[in-house]
């Protein structure tokens, strides 16, 4: 178990410009979850999968965003013509039902800068 | 909607000193909830939880007590290391499983040796 791993760790892109991120959960997990976080707050959710389902979209997640899991396995998370107000920390986290509660485990992120 | 408010920081102690960051909830029903821990250049990573109420829930020497009359869920630790130096979120969960989960802004603790 190697954890969640996210990729790139660090992104500088300029305003107008397309990036994706990419989230590998923990291998056995069905459940992917992205969030945000600004700094000096707390993180912020986006979007959850359930296997290749997007059952669940905040308003946070303008048209510009975009979140795929094909294969109920890994997922991208696309935004199409950043603004500066799109840099961010961008969380990743995964969990499994086990019935015992809701324990998401969370990567370490991709850093977005917005120039 | 639901939300968490806690202890603004920065919180700096001296080493050994008791530790006390403050979390209240606004949620209905019986949310799950959490302290989450962040380490610098590291992702959060679960600290400890309470599913109901009374419940405590505790790791590392943290704990923190489900408290549903008065809607909290504060952190205390006795005595503190230089190794507790983090950013700690408080965070609920409305439903048992499968939710999204709603953060606090987050407490800054650094402990002085």
């Amino acid at each position: 178990d190697t954890g969640v791993s996210q990729d790139p760790r660090h992104k500088i892109t300029k305003r107008g410009q397309n990036v994706t991120f990419r989230c590998d959960p923990i291998s056995e997990h069905n459940r992917l979850y992205w969030y945000r976080q600004t700094l000096g707050q707390g993180p912020e959710f986006l979007t959850y999968f359930q296997n290749e389902a997007q059952l669940e979209k905040s308003r946070l997640l303008s048209d510009r965003f975009s979140a795929e899991r094909p294969k109920g396995s890994f997922s991208t998370l696309e935004i199409q013509r950043t603004e500066q107000g799109d840099s961010a920390m961008y969380l990743c986290a995964s969990s499994y039902d086990s019935g015992g509660g809701n324990i998401q485990y969370f990567g370490a992120g991709t850093r977005l800068s917005v120039l | 909607g639901d939300s968490v408010t806690q202890m603004e920081g920065p919180v700096t102690l001296s080493e050994e000193a008791f530790l006390t960051i403050n979390c209240t909830y606004t949620a209905t029903g019986y949310p799950s909830l959490f302290w989450y821990v962040q380490y610098p250049g590291e992702g959060l990573q679960l600290l400890l939880k309470a599913t109901k109420a009374d419940d405590k829930g505790s790791n590392k020497g943290f704990e923190a007590t489900y408290r549903k009359e008065t809607t909290s869920f504060h952190l205390e630790k006795g005595s503190v290391q230089v190794s507790d130096s983090a950013v700690y979120f408080c965070a609920l969960s409305r439903y048992s499983s499968a939710s999204k989960i709603i953060f606090g802004s987050g407490t800054r603790l650094s402990i002085r040796p």
